[in-house]
């Protein structure tokens, strides 16, 4: 079945870039999605790459997709006291019946130090 | 506010007792989901509804229970609650099934049993 992975944990300074990567196991993926979740709140959907692409890039964003490695990060530039939340990535699933679904990674958990 | 409304957003109850969540979607969107988050777990896809109709099953409890009413609106019900039910539970809808414009969650309803 789809399995998503990503490191726990991510310590950045204040400015600094931040990069959280992911791995997935679902070549066929035609999507891939990172979410950001602030403490008492809901996932909220940060940016995605559709797979025949390698880079996507919005303002301080930017996704790089190594379809070869199954291989996603999200690469935070300038990073702000702001950013301090969990970032999840996503993958586009089948479940039993057939039907699509998002699967998430664990979440890695950015933490700014000033 | 991300269109998606989750009520209520707080809930302690009893082992054994019975609770029921509602979600309603936004504006627009006919596919509503249901995931839990635990801390061990990380998020868990539970069930989909689509106009209606259930549309994929994911790791739901027998216990557990959803529907989907014509208003567009769902309800998860959980019963017979166990120590290890409490969770965040987050609704999520897309305008179509598939998942592949993404979800949009809501701010998620953190049941504690006790």
């Amino acid at each position: 079945g789809e399995d998503v992975e990503q490191s726990l944990f991510l310590s950045v300074r204040e400015g600094d870039s931040s990069v959280i990567n992911c791995t997935y196991t679902d070549s066929s993926s035609t999507y891939l999605y990172w979410y950001k979740q602030e403490p008492g709140a809901g996932l909220q959907l940060l940016t995605y790459i559709f797979s025949n692409m390698d880079m996507k890039q919005d303002q301080r964003l930017t996704v790089l997709l190594n379809k070869k490695d199954k291989h996603l990060s999200l690469r935070i530039a300038d990073t702000q006291t702001g950013d301090s939340a969990i970032y999840f990535c996503a993958e586009i699933g089948a479940t039993l019946q057939g039907a699509q679904k998002l699967v998430f990674g664990q979440g890695t958990r950015l933490t700014i130090n000033p | 506010d991300s269109g998606v409304t989750q009520t209520p957003k707080h809930l302690i109850t009893a082992t054994g007792q019975r609770v029921t969540l509602r979600c309603s979607p936004r504006s627009g969107d006919l596919s509503v989901y249901w995931y839990q988050q635990s801390l061990d777990q990380g998020l868990q896809f539970l069930i989909q509804y689509y106009n209606g109709e259930e549309r994929a099953k994911g790791n739901i409890l027998e216990r557990f229970s959803a529907q989907q009413f014509p208003d567009l609106h769902s309800e998860l019900n959980l019963s017979s609650l166990e120590l290890g039910d409490s969770a965040l539970y987050f609704c999520a809808s897309s305008a179509v099934g598939t998942g592949l414009d993404g979800y949009t969650f809501g701010s998620g309803t953190r049941l504690t049993v006790v």
